[in-house]
């Protein structure tokens, strides 16, 4: 199964907001409103920020923002902090064998 | 408060076996879609497996098809992934996840597991 394609890095000021894209196919992101996002600080496990495209878990900053086009799902930070800085990982339902498929990563710098 | 505990993981030799094990307690078990969720030394994020409840429908990727077999145990509210003819490349922090949505919703810390000579 091929994973999802994310930018490696980006990376912003705080108190701008920047978007990472995630394009899949019509085996996944396309056709299905199951993209989730998560971030993830070194040596932590992820958390999940975003699911189902663009809903956010109890307790998760309205900073944090999601959104779907086509085949490409996005997550939008608003507003960054130093904290924000993480690698952030998509992950979309598959029509394949395998049911899940992550995105590649992208690391987020806060200059 | 949901907790995910797994263990087992270890130093294996190229060829061999493990067995990791999942411990979840605050919340109704055998309700939930379970998956195991890997991620090799500096590297990304890879779906192994998932279960759904009452064990009806199994996945795998393609890259552990054939060698790894994830089962569960409701009534021991624990799930397990039993990985044989252990490789190199399947050196990774595992981790196992509750699902919602087919997003892994809460994880638990990770086991680490190292395929060497």
């Amino acid at each position: 199964q091929s994973a999802l394609t994310q930018p490696a890095s980006v990376s912003g000021s705080p108190g701008q907001s920047i978007t990472i894209s995630c394009t899949g196919t019509s085996s996944d992101v396309g056709d299905y409103n199951y993209v989730s996002w998560y971030q993830q600080h070194p040596g932590k496990a992820p958390k999940l920020i975003i699911y189902e495209v663009s809903n956010r878990p109890s307790g998760v900053s309205n900073r944090f923002s999601g959104s779907k086009s086509g085949n490409t799902a996005s997550l939008t930070i608003s507003g960054l902090q130093a904290e924000d800085e993480a690698d952030y990982y998509c992950s979309s339902y598959t029509s394949s064998s395998t049911l899940g498929v992550f995105g590649g990563g992208t690391k987020l710098t806060v200059l | 408060e949901v907790q995910l505990v797994e263990s087992g993981g270890g130093l294996v030799k190229p060829g061999g076996s493990l067995r990791l094990s999942c411990a979840a307690s605050g919340f109704t078990f055998s309700s939930y879609m379970m998956n195991w969720v890997r991620q090799a030394p500096g590297k990304g994020l890879e779906w192994v497996s998932s279960i759904t409840s009452y064990s009806s429908y199994i996945y795998y990727a393609d890259s552990v098809k054939g060698r790894f077999t994830i089962s569960r145990d409701d009534a021991k509210n624990s799930l397990f992934l039993q990985m044989n003819s252990l490789r190199a490349e399947d050196t990774a922090v595992y981790y196992c996840a509750r699902d919602h949505a087919y997003s892994n919703y809460y994880w638990g810390q990770g086991t680490l597991v190292t395929v060497s000579s």
